[in-house]
């Protein structure tokens, strides 16, 4: 099972938005609404973002927004904070092969 | 607040094995699945696989199918993870992260288990 494929890196300003992209297969995201991003930064556990592609657990604030067309998946973080620096994992369920994640996209904030 | 505490970081020699283990508390243990996943140095994410609510049932990731086991001790809470025959390459931290049945995403990890593999 071959990983997910992300950008290695995404950087935009403050107050503005950046989109990261994940594209699997038809035997996971595309077949599959079961997308879920996560969040982490330097030496911490990840943190749940999204799940089932669009949906955002309790807390997480309405600036994160998830999509999916095909065979790829996109997290959005509108309205850029100092905070949202961090890596990005996409995650998707694969059927009887489990998990897939991809190799993490760094988001940079200028 | 549910938490997973995870045991403390290992160094191991080529060809040994690891077992890190995971105490949940916070939530009814037996109600959840838990997932090990693991990340190599500057590495993304790697799925390794799942112990289910009943217990009975593990699935692995193929890459780990013959080294790795995944067990739990409901009277403890504790879900367990040994990797055999390891290898410098599985030198990585390893994490374990909750899933309730059939909701396809991980809502709490752990703090992450560093495993140092060296001769």
């Amino acid at each position: 099972q071959s990983a997910l494929t992300q950008p290695p890196s995404a950087s935009g300003s403050p107050g503005q938005s950046v989109t990261i992209s994940c594209t699997g297969t038809s035997s996971d995201v595309g077949t599959y609404n079961y997308v879920s991003w996560y969040q982490q930064h330097p030496g911490k556990a990840p943190k749940l973002m999204i799940y089932e592609v669009s949906k955002r657990p309790s807390g997480v604030p309405d600036r994160f927004s998830g999509s999916k067309s095909g065979n790829t998946a996109s997290l959005t973080v509108s309205g850029l904070q100092a905070e949202d620096e961090a890596d990005y994992h996409c995650k998707s369920y694969a059927g009887s092969n489990g998990y897939v994640f991809g190799a993490g996209t760094k988001v940079t904030v200028l | 607040q549910v938490q997973l505490v995870q045991s403390g970081a290992e160094v191991k020699k080529p060809g040994a094995s690891v077992k890190v283990s995971c105490k949940a508390s916070g939530y009814i243990f037996t109600s959840y699945y838990m997932h090990w996943v693991r990340q190599a140095p500057g590495q993304g994410l790697e799925w390794m696989g799942i112990i289910k609510s009943g217990g009975t049932i593990t699935q692995y990731a193929q890459k780990f199918q013959d080294r790795v086991t995944i067990t739990r001790d409901t009277s403890t809470s504790t879900v367990y993870m040994e990797l055999s025959s390891l290898r410098s390459d599985d030198t990585a931290v390893y994490y374990c992260a909750r899933e309730f049945p059939e909701s396809y995403y991980f809502d709490s990890w752990g703090q992450g288990t560093l495993v140092t593999v060296s001769s």
